[in-house]
């Protein structure tokens, strides 16, 4: 079965720190690869995607993700955290089944929390 | 702006009271999905529409309707709604899928109470 697993929880920084969310996926055909990040009280927004290609995305914000097919990660990564980016942090693959629904399977997230 | 709306955004009711929660979307795009968001579950798909007229079960829809009369808008639509399904909705919407894959765009978010 399809599954994507965020190991971490949570996890603290210090503001300046470098960061690394970990993500975790099972699926069998090639994979579509997603970040998004929810900040309180807001809705989702996509950091950064994967559909092929270099292995090594960028994204919005300042944030990067490299796919490993080896290890099946999609690990998201940030060199200086700032306060600002105190937020939950889902990771997805999306997946196509019969009557070619395009639905994402979700991690359950990892909230980051920024010191000063 | 393209963006994908939801109203309301907060909604407080009580059991049995019908309710819909609107989801409109100006990217002229023809696939939208709903999904519920719960603590220690994730987000989890309800349903789905491929297109004007085509609608399809995702992993939970017990207790939803939809449906689609017109490209821009999917309403979801809970008939008797249940303590149960308290819960956080998003709708998503993306252009149509020919083999690959396309980017999602979810609204705001609905936070919805059921007493």
């Amino acid at each position: 079965a399809q599954s994507v697993t965020q190991p971490d929880i949570h996890i603290t920084v210090s503001e300046g720190a470098s960061l690394e969310l970990r993500c975790n996926y099972s699926y069998g055909a090639t994979p579509y690869l997603f970040w998004y990040v929810q900040s309180p009280g807001q809705g989702l927004q996509l950091l950064l995607k994967y559909f092929s290609g270099d292995t090594l995305v960028q994204g919005i914000k300042g944030f990067e993700a490299e796919f490993k097919r080896s290890q099946s990660s999609f690990n998201l990564r940030k060199p200086s955290v700032h306060w600002s980016d105190a937020a939950e942090y889902f990771c997805a693959v999306g997946i196509s089944n019969a009557g070619n629904n395009r639905k994402l399977i979700w991690g359950l997230g990892t909230s980051l929390a920024v010191n000063p | 702006e393209a963006q994908v709306t939801q109203n309301p955004r907060y909604l407080i009711t009580v059991t049995g009271k019908k309710l819909t929660v609107t989801c409109s979307q100006n990217m002229n795009h023809e696939y939208m999905s709903w999904y519920r968001q719960d603590p220690g579950l994730g987000l989890r798909q309800i349903y789905y529409s491929m297109n004007v007229e085509v609608t399809d079960k995702g992993d939970v829809p017990e207790g939803y309707k939809v449906s689609r009369k017109e490209k821009r808008n999917f309403p979801l639509i809970l008939e008797s709604p249940s303590p149960n399904q308290t819960s956080l909705y998003f709708c998503a919407s993306s252009l149509r899928f020919s083999g690959g894959y396309n980017e999602q765009f979810f609204g705001p978010g609905t936070r919805l109470t059921v007493l």
